[in-house]
């Protein structure tokens, strides 16, 4: 059973836009929260975090937001550019009960940023 | 400062054989977790070793092994090799210790293809 979602395979955004990728999870233990990029034949890269005792978390261009409630976070890229082109993964770190602060990740998102 | 490096970057093994890979930490980091990133899926825990033992795994057989020597850096050994076990496999240091939310950071992974 999946414990970290991504519903939308790929977006497509106009340069200078928004992107805002989301991501659920269901297991309750999770308590820090990381967005990862990918490029083709490259690992992934870490791009921001956040703990599950803040809402939100700005980096520069980047901005995660976290409803614990809805156990539902996003990533938000203002504004989007086209190297921002590449697969986005969410991950929730927490203890799931294989006695270590693995990382559970989602399918990831495939974002495309439009010049 | 020095990134996470893997070797080799592609390897073709048959089924049936065994395969090792190998992981190069980022200094200053002393865990170390392996993943497993089939096509079109997100990565998978496979285990994390910390001060040379494991610690934490995920639902991998016990054919996946893997080993963390003196210098943190790590070895991720599969016997019998399936050929569902084609994958690119990623290893990631952290300087969290046993327990630590700390974020991961990931080489550019190993491309196995078993025929």
């Amino acid at each position: 059973d999946q414990q970290v979602k991504q519903n939308s395979p790929s977006l497509s955004v106009q340069e200078g836009r928004i992107s805002i990728l989301n991501c659920d999870y269901t297991n309750s233990m999770f308590d820090y929260f990381l967005w990862y990029k990918k490029y083709p034949a490259e690992g992934p890269t870490f791009l921001i975090s956040i703990s599950s005792i803040k809402d939100k978390n700005e980096d520069g261009r980047f901005t995660v937001f976290l409803n614990k409630s809805a156990k539902h976070l996003s990533l938000h890229i203002v504004p989007s550019q086209p190297g921002d082109s590449a697969v986005y993964f969410c991950a929730a770190s927490g203890n799931s009960g294989a006695g270590s602060y693995q990382l559970t990740f989602g399918k990831g998102t495939k974002l495309s940023v439009i010049p | 400062e020095t990134g996470v490096t893997q070797s080799p970057t592609h390897l073709i093994k048959t089924r049936g054989q065994q395969v090792t890979l190998r992981c190069s930490s980022q200094s200053g980091h002393n865990t170390v977790s392996w993943y497993q990133q089939a096509l079109g899926q997100g990565p998978q825990f496979i285990f994390q070793y910390y001060r040379e033992e494991e610690n934490g795994r995920g639902n991998f057989p016990p054919r996946f092994s893997g080993l963390q020597f003196p210098n943190y850096s790590s070895e991720l050994n599969v016997n019998a090799l399936e050929l569902d076990d084609s994958a690119l496999y990623l290893c990631a240091s952290s300087s969290g210790g046993a327990s630590g939310i700390y974020e991961q950071y990931f080489g550019p992974g190993t491309r196995l293809t078993v025929t």
